[in-house]
């Protein structure tokens, strides 16, 4: 079962920052934070990971609070491409199995 | 460079019929995983090679399916006899050493009638 908790649907205005919420309070210490997405029916992308410092790379930005039991993903300036399904999945970097849960699924407004 | 791909994009077959679905990984990526999302659930794990070697078949659903990876290259997924509930898309994806960044394919979508 996902470890993850996001809601179900977001809307965010075109050029605008996109936050997308994740808890994931059972998290444990060598476990990291992934993020990926599904546009349409595409496979889905990975975007971005991170273990207790924030990070940012070219897609996004992740924020995980000092205690690591919940995180924020952040698109700068969402575009009507970034309309998509995200996942926030909580991995043991020993184990290779990416556990997917129900996403929250993000509709970018023109 | 090449992305991960998957032939056949979409595959109709009837219950009882055989399906084979292949997978190409990115060239060097020794880790490929196999993933399904059936219709309105959650996308699944079902193994993960590492070269020509199953990792972890845990999410494989029965023995229905079956996975190879001859020479550690592609990869393979046969569904004998394939059921109602096996309709789906079938991802496939691969990494290389120590990263949890999964290239994913376009998917292969399986409809049993």
């Amino acid at each position: 079962d996902a470890k993850t908790t996001q809601p179900p649907s977001m809307d965010c205005a075109e050029g605008r920052a996109a936050n997308l919420p994740c808890n994931h309070s059972t998290i444990s210490g060598n476990e990291y934070v992934y993020w990926y997405r599904q546009i349409h029916s595409q496979g889905p992308q990975y975007i971005i990971h991170g273990l207790k410092n924030n990070e940012t790379n070219e897609m996004a930005s992740l924020i995980i609070t000092e205690d690591r039991k919940s995180s924020t993903l952040i698109l700068p300036h969402a575009t009507l491409r970034d309309t998509a399904v995200y996942y926030c999945i909580v991995r043991d970097f020993g184990n290779e199995k990416l556990t997917f849960g129900t996403g929250t699924r993000l509709t970018i407004i023109p | 460079e090449a992305g991960v791909t998957q032939f056949p994009s979409h595959s109709v077959i009837e219950k009882g019929q055989t399906v084979t679905l292949r997978c190409d990984p990115i060239s060097g990526h020794d880790n490929l995983y196999w993933y399904r999302r059936v219709m309105g659930k959650e996308i699944k794990f079902l193994l993960h090679f590492v070269k020509e070697s199953k990792q972890d078949e845990s999410g494989m659903p029965n023995n229905r399916f079956l996975a190879e990876r001859t020479g550690g290259t592609y990869s393979t997924l046969k569904v004998q006899p394939a059921e109602l509930e096996d309709s789906g898309v079938y991802f496939c994806a691969s990494s290389g050493p120590n990263t949890g960044e999964l290239f994913f394919g376009e998917g292969s979508r399986l409809t049993v009638l």
